[in-house]
């Protein structure tokens, strides 16, 4: 099994709401990462968690709180979102830290009206 | 510091080969590698070269690195309409010796026509 799954596929929410991004892989990977895409841009990196632990955050504003509860399961929880933080939102996962080989969910594809 | 750069596009009809280049600026990058992406759709790993080699094939797809001119391409034999995606060229990047990053050029979009 080499997939990584996300829910949900789509979400519309208000500036004002709060709302969870979900990421599940069950490939034992101990590296879990979350990246935004904007339309026509490459991913970008905004956390990485090693082994439960965040270990990068890439100045990602706080209205973004991401959270590992098990080495299987990667949340993004999202408060008082702007418009421009529309985009598809990616997981990814790889067996370690050292990204040899990171396997990507569908995304989860946000707009913020 | 890091850097990625692709052509954005390119068209080839069905059956030729397709060549997507890529060059990268950070002479320790580990690994380097190449993700497809449909419309809609998460990224794709196809393949991905260790540093110290200079080809990896594997099946319709040859990566050819010039690690001297930092020079990646990704070579697909007998291209097909299903091959119509946006290919991106990325390199890892250590931070510390322990921690791995993915640095993404911006995408070459090929459309193959029938």
């Amino acid at each position: 099994d080499t997939e990584v799954t996300q829910t949900p596929k789509h979400l519309v929410m208000g500036m004002t709401n709060k709302k969870s991004l979900k990421c599940e892989q069950h490939m034992g990977h101990r590296a879990m990462y979350w990246y935004k895409q904007k339309a026509k841009k490459p991913p970008e990196l905004m956390f990485v968690y090693s082994y439960e632990k965040l270990s990068i955050n890439e100045s990602v504003p706080s209205r973004f709180s991401p959270e590992c509860p098990n080495s299987s399961l990667l949340n993004l929880h999202l408060h008082a979102l702007q418009p421009e933080d529309s985009a598809l939102y990616l997981c990814a996962s790889s067996q370690g830290p050292r990204a040899y080989e990171q396997y990507f969910g569908p995304g989860t594809r946000l707009t913020v009206t | 510091g890091e850097d990625v750069e692709q052509s954005l596009f390119l068209s080839v009809r069905e059956g030729d080969s397709s060549v997507i280049n890529c060059t990268y600026t950070d002479s320790s990058s580990t690994y380097l590698y190449w993700y497809k992406q449909e419309p809609g759709a998460g990224l794709q790993l196809l393949t991905y070269i260790f540093s110290n080699m200079d080809m990896k094939q594997d099946q319709r797809l040859t990566v050819l690195l010039n690690k001297k001119d930092k020079h990646l391409s990704l070579r697909i034999a007998d291209t097909q309409t299903g091959d119509s995606a946006i290919y991106f060229c990325a390199e890892s990047i250590d931070y510390g010796g322990s921690q791995g990053n993915l640095i993404f050029g911006k995408g070459t979009k090929l459309s193959v026509k029938p």
